[in-house]
């Protein structure tokens, strides 16, 4: 298995909603990222997990939660996000965050409507 | 300050002709670069990879690249692109500094018929 899941695909949702995206990888990566992207733009990090722990939070605001359960599962947590945080998120893995240079392994993403 | 610049934000191009997509990296960063592409509505692709070793790099679709040390560019090119190379690419380095991947800014390439 050389892929990375992300569910669901798609997901609207009101400024009061909570909701969770989901992750999840079999190729014994140690290291998983969580990016923001936003039309015709690149990537941006959001927060980094190597071997289960926080490692990078970048200044994320605290309507996004972040929870690694398992060395193969991330999850988002979502709680009263604002219009601005319409986007998409993806996921990502890699062997060994802290010294990996292989490239990471990116889901097809979760499209994030915010009504 | 690291930083990946793409040089061009749309390539236009017709189908079966040649095209290079530019890239240039700081020196503050590692030397490990990477093109990642992203069709419509989907996430990044792994393109190819710069570790060490040769300086020209073969990927997938038939997708080359070539690392200039002197130069600090890292620039993808295909000799006869298709319709379906349409698509956003990503020029990108690992910082060993910060432990993240740093992005260029994207380069849209339209392949026209």
């Amino acid at each position: 298995d050389t892929e990375v899941t992300q569910t669901p695909k798609h997901l609207v949702m009101g400024m009061t909603n909570k909701k969770s995206l989901k992750c999840e990888q079999h190729m014994g990566h140690r290291a998983m990222y969580w990016y923001k992207q936003k039309a015709k733009k690149p990537p941006e990090l959001m927060f980094v997990y190597s071997y289960e722990k926080l490692s990078i939070n970048e200044s994320v605001p605290s309507r996004f939660s972040p929870e690694c359960p398992n060395s193969s599962l991330l999850n988002l947590h979502l709680h009263a996000l604002q219009p601005e945080d319409s986007a998409l998120y993806l996921c990502a893995s890699s062997q060994d965050g802290a010294v990996d240079h292989y490239g990471y392994t990116f889901g097809s993403g979760t499209r994030l409507t915010v009504v | 300050a690291q930083s990946v610049t793409q040089l061009d934000s749309q390539v236009p191009v017709f189908e079966e002709a040649p095209v290079e997509l530019r890239c240039n990296y700081s020196s503050s960063v590692s030397v490990y670069l990477f093109w990642y592409v992203q069709y419509p509505n989907q996430g990044l692709q792994l393109l190819l990879k710069y570790l060490s070793g040769s300086t020209l790099v073969k990927g997938i679709n038939g997708f080359e690249a070539e690392f200039n040390k002197s130069q600090t560019s890292f620039h993808l090119r295909k000799p006869s692109v298709h319709i379906s190379d349409t698509a956003e690419y990503f020029c990108a380095a690992f910082s060993g500094n910060t432990g993240k991947l740093i992005f260029g800014q994207g380069t849209t390439l339209q392949v026209k018929p």
